[in-house]
């Protein structure tokens, strides 16, 4: 099934170690996306790909870096994780007017707790 | 700065029960609106799409709305169900140049009891 699979599902972090969520998605989108959800607070933008090749700051980007490795492939990267960086990741991308999935398509999430 | 709020925070109906859940956004100048359901410890799902120019989108026993002059749209559920129980989100794209992200509600939590 076409989608956007995110990994890893879970991660336990301790302060100051660094990762990186990858993210992929086969449908040939040219948007791609990355939100946190944290309870109460609702899903924010951290950072987004409008093409390949191209990246700019959301909301929330204090903290995190971006990798549009090519059209298929977004990473997050957490350089030296912190506890207020504990929440659910979603990888999201956008298919346009006519594109397969047209509409925001999310992945199922990383859970991250940083310790 | 758009801002998405949705009541109520909490619902909980009987099964079988017709239902309606509320958006709102603050600027009517959007792309489109998209519906979504959320299952705990889940993904979010997308339910429904409403472009910015039509009224209504429908799937099943979904029919979302749009009032934009109003800043408003509901997704009204027919004949709820147990399964129908989650999290339901509201999402709004702006129009306009480089308006590429989507602004979210922080969702209405729906318990359909058997």
């Amino acid at each position: 099934n076409a989608g956007v699979t995110q990994t890893p599902k879970f991660q336990v972090l301790k302060t100051g170690q660094s990762m990186t969520l990858q993210c992929a998605q086969d449908m040939n989108h040219n948007s791609m996306y990355w939100y946190r959800q944290d309870p109460g607070m609702g899903l924010r933008l951290i950072y987004y790909s409008a093409s390949e090749g191209t990246t700019d700051k959301g909301e929330v980007p204090n903290g995190y870096n971006v990798s549009r490795l090519n059209k298929r492939e977004f990473s997050l990267r957490l350089e030296s994780a912190a506890p207020s960086q504990t929440s659910v990741y979603f990888c999201a991308s956008r298919g346009a007017v006519g594109e397969l999935n047209y509409g925001y398509t999310f992945g199922s999430g990383t859970r991250l707790t940083v310790v | 700065k758009q801002e998405v709020t949705q009541i109520p925070a909490a619902l909980s109906v009987p099964e079988g029960e017709n239902l309606v859940l509320n958006c709102s956004f603050t600027d009517s100048a959007i792309y489109n609106l998209q519906w979504f359901r959320q299952d705990p410890g889940k993904g979010l799902t997308s339910l429904l799409l409403i472009q910015s120019s039509q009224r209504e989108q429908t799937s099943g026993r979904l029919n979302a709305s749009l009032d934009k002059s109003s800043g408003r749209s509901t997704l009204y559920i027919a004949a709820s169900q147990p399964g129908d129980s989650a999290t339901y989100l509201c999402a709004v794209r702006l129009s306009g140049a480089g308006s590429y992200q989507l602004t979210f509600g922080k969702g209405t939590k729906l318990s359909v009891i058997p």
